[in-house]
C-alpha cells in the first residue's frame, strides 16, 4: 500500500463548478500535508499546505485535513480552464518526515 | 529571487554513457532533494540532503546512481552507466529547513537514454 493515495481521475468539471480532489494517507504520524499543481511539461508548484485539522482557505482554494480519518482534500471553487492540471498531494512521512507524493489527479475544467 | 536552478534542461545520451545532472538550490535553503518522475511510478524521492549531508538515500535505485553536495549551493546527481530505463524527468527541490516543509522545485532535467 502506498503511503499517500489519490483518486487518480481523470476528473472533469465545467467552468465555474467546484472541483474536489481527495487524498488518503497511511502514516498516522504524518504532520504536514501539501497540495502541488503541475502543468503538463512543468515542475510542481505549491498551492497550499495544511498542518492542523479543519479547513484552510486561500482565495478559491480550500484545503481540508481530517487526521482521525486520515484524509486530505482540496476544493477549488469557481473552477477555471487555467486550473486544468495534475494535482499532487504530499504528506510528511517516514523517519525523516520527507514528503511522499501521491500519484496525482488530473483535472480538466471544461469551458 | 532566483528559484532552484537545474542543468541541463534536456539530455539525450546513449546507453552506457555517464550522465551528470546539476542543481543550485535557493540561497539560504539548507535542505535539497532529488526526485525522479515517470508516468509509471510518479514522483519518487531519490535522496535528501540536509546541511550538505545525505540524510536519506533509500530511494536511490541502485549503485549506478550517486549524488553529492559539496557545498550549500551545488549538488550533482550522476548516473553511470546509464540505461534506457533511467529515462525520466529528474527534479531538484529545496526547502528552508527540513524535509517536512514546503519544497520548491526546479524546472527539471528531461533525460532520454537511447
Amino acid at each position: 500500500q502506498k503511503e499517500v493515495e489519490q483518486n487518480s481521475g481523470p476528473l472533469s468539471v465545467p467552468e465555474g463548478a467546484i472541483a474536489s480532489l481527495n487524498c488518503t494517507y497511511s502514516d498516522r504520524g504524518s504532520q504536514s500535508f501539501f497540495w502541488y499543481r503541475q502543468y503538463s511539461g512543468k515542475s510542481p508548484e505549491l498551492i497550499m499546505f495544511i498542518y492542523s485539522n479543519g479547513d484552510k482557505e486561500d482565495g478559491r482554494f480550500t484545503a481540508q485535513l481530517n487526521k482521525a480519518s486520515q484524509y486530505v482534500s482540496l476544493l477549488i471553487r469557481d473552477s477555471q480552464p487555467s486550473d486544468s492540471a495534475t494535482y499532487l498531494c504530499a504528506g510528511s512521512t517516514g523517519s525523516a518526515r520527507q514528503l511522499t507524493f501521491g500519484s496525482g489527479t488530473q483535472l480538466t475544467v471544461l469551458p | 529571487d532566483a528559484g532552484v536552478i537545474q542543468s541541463p534542461r534536456h539530455e539525450v545520451t546513449e546507453m552506457g554513457q555517464e550522465v551528470t545532472l546539476r542543481c543550485k538550490p535557493i540561497s539560504g535553503h539548507n535542505s535539497l532533494f532529488w526526485y525522479r518522475q515517470t508516468m509509471m511510478r510518479g514522483l519518487e524521492l531519490l535522496i535528501y540532503f540536509n546541511n550538505n549531508v545525505p540524510i536519506d538515500d533509500s530511494g536511490m535505485p541502485e549503485d549506478r546512481f550517486s549524488a553529492k553536495m559539496p557545498n550549500a549551493s551545488f549538488s550533482t546527481l550522476k548516473i553511470q552507466p546509464s540505461e534506457p530505463r533511467d529515462s525520466a524527468v529528474y527534479f531538484c527541490a529545496s526547502s528552508l529547513r527540513g524535509a517536512g516543509e514546503t519544497q520548491y522545485f526546479g524546472p527539471g532535467t528531461r533525460l532520454l537514454v537511447l
